[in-house]
């Protein structure tokens, strides 16, 4: 995967408490994304950054932020987990706005 | 709301055959077409880009963009079972180009 990666690679967490999922790149590129994959609805942008410090909300941002401190280092937060954020979370860069994306991984995240 | 639309499948084909995957979407704005491929359990990859109406070949692949009619579909000659996988279609959210809006997905399968 386009030196992404993404940390952890599965977790499984109780209502209520907070998780951080980190998305760190070794390719430079100033766009950075974090989707939700759920069935049925496919790939839902979280948030996005395009440059350090600046970030974006997208379509489901309800019970997310996210902060980007280094061009490299992308972490999405999930401030009170819910059952309804049990799902594969994606990080992707791109080096263009909106342009090729390359994925990560995922992360498998369960809220119980 | 902008939407871009695909048909869930699966869309079954005998190896050999052409497999085409359609893709609709809403937003007359829009300028640049993806198409992912994305293997179970795994992360979307990019496989073609189009951003012309007209036919993009690239080996067994055609893109294919209709402004007018705004679709875009993905022709996969001498299918393989190797191609078996979800097809994700992909556009950019027309006013704020940073964004890409996903479909849910077709998935394909090939028999031998």
């Amino acid at each position: 995967d386009a030196g992404i990666t993404q940390s952890p690679r599965h977790k499984v967490t109780e209502t209520g408490t907070p998780v951080t999922l980190r998305c760190h790149q070794t390719e430079n590129h100033r766009y950075m994304y974090w989707y939700r994959q759920d069935p049925g609805h496919g790939l839902r942008l979280i948030h996005y950054s395009y440059g350090v410090k600046d970030t974006d909300k997208g379509e489901v941002s309800d019970g997310y932020s996210v902060s980007r401190s280094k061009t490299e280092d992308f972490l999405l937060t999930l401030e009170s987990a819910t059952s309804s954020q049990t799902s594969v979370y994606f990080c992707a860069i791109s080096e263009d706005r909106g342009e090729k994306l390359f994925f990560g991984s995922g992360t498998q995240l369960s809220v119980l | 709301q902008k939407e871009v639309e695909q048909n869930s499948g699966p869309l079954s084909v005998p190896e050999g055959a052409i497999a085409s995957l359609n893709c609709t979407y809403s937003d007359r704005g829009s300028q640049s077409f993806f198409w992912y491929r994305q293997y179970s359990g795994k992360s979307p990859e990019l496989i073609m880009s189009i951003y012309s109406n007209g036919d993009k070949e690239d080996g067994r692949f055609t893109a294919q963009l209709n402004k007018a009619s705004q679709y875009v579909s993905l022709l996969i000659r001498d299918s393989q079972p190797s191609d078996s996988a979800t097809y994700l279609c992909a556009v950019n959210e027309p006013y704020n180009t940073d964004k890409l809006i996903f479909g849910t997905g077709t998935r394909l399968q090939v028999f031998p």
